[in-house]
């Protein structure tokens, strides 16, 4: 079947520090993949994406490279600031044109100043 | 442009009741999709309809149930409410461009509390 794997939380760093989040997935077919994120009592907000192998989706200083090879999608972020303080969800679709996202369990994020 | 709008914010209910939700997509989109989450499950997928019709549907109980209206909103019905069923209610809409999984932008949910 299809699912998502993301590294535990929380994560708390510093601000300033370098962030990873790891997410790996299974999918049969070829999906596409998500970052979303989860601030406090909101809902969640797309943080970039990738379609194909390789592709690098950015949005706001965060990054994540689709690699076929290693069935993974990692979340970085070279300078976190307190204001990325949130839950962070690794998702994919799988295609044939069915919206059906399948998240991983959520990671939170602390950033202390 | 107008993001999608899901109503109400929060509700409480008693077991056994039954509740609505309502959401609005973003305009232009034409896909809805319905999700649950829970701090122990997570967010799970329960429903999308696309064109008035429900073309995927999750695993969960037939209390559930949903509707879409030629304007594309759509609500979801929650029948004989069990505690279990406490949890954020998350709406999102997508434009489905034929040929490609879409990007599904979410409300900001509805907070359902059964007592």
């Amino acid at each position: 079947g299809n699912s998502v794997t993301q590294m535990e939380g929380p994560v708390t760093l510093s601000e300033e520090a370098f962030l990873t989040i790891n997410c790996t997935y299974t999918a049969t077919g070829y999906p596409s993949l998500f970052w979303y994120v989860q601030y406090p009592g909101e809902g969640l907000q797309l943080l970039l994406k990738a379609t194909k192998a390789d592709d690098k989706g950015s949005n706001k200083g965060f990054e994540a490279t689709y690699r076929k090879e290693t069935t993974s999608f990692h979340l970085e972020k070279g300078s976190v600031q307190v204001s990325d303080s949130a839950v962070y969800f690794c998702a994919l679709i799988v295609g044939g044109g069915y919206n059906k996202l399948i998240f991983g369990a959520g990671t939170r994020l602390a950033v202390h100043p | 442009k107008a993001g999608v709008t899901q109503t109400p914010r929060y509700l409480i209910k008693t077991r056994g009741q039954q509740v609505t939700l309502s959401c609005s997509p973003i305009s232009g989109h034409r896909s809805v999709s319905w999700y649950q989450q829970t701090p122990g499950q997570g967010l799970q997928f329960l429903f999308e309809y696309f064109s008035e019709t429900q073309r995927n549907k999750g695993n969960f109980p037939g209390r559930f149930s949903g509707r879409q209206f030629s304007n594309s909103r759509s609500e979801m019905n929650v029948s004989t409410l069990e505690l279990g069923d406490s949890a954020l209610y998350l709406c999102a809409s997508s434009l489905n461009v034929a040929g490609g999984p879409d990007t599904q932008y979410f409300g900001p949910g509805t907070r359902l509390t059964v007592l």
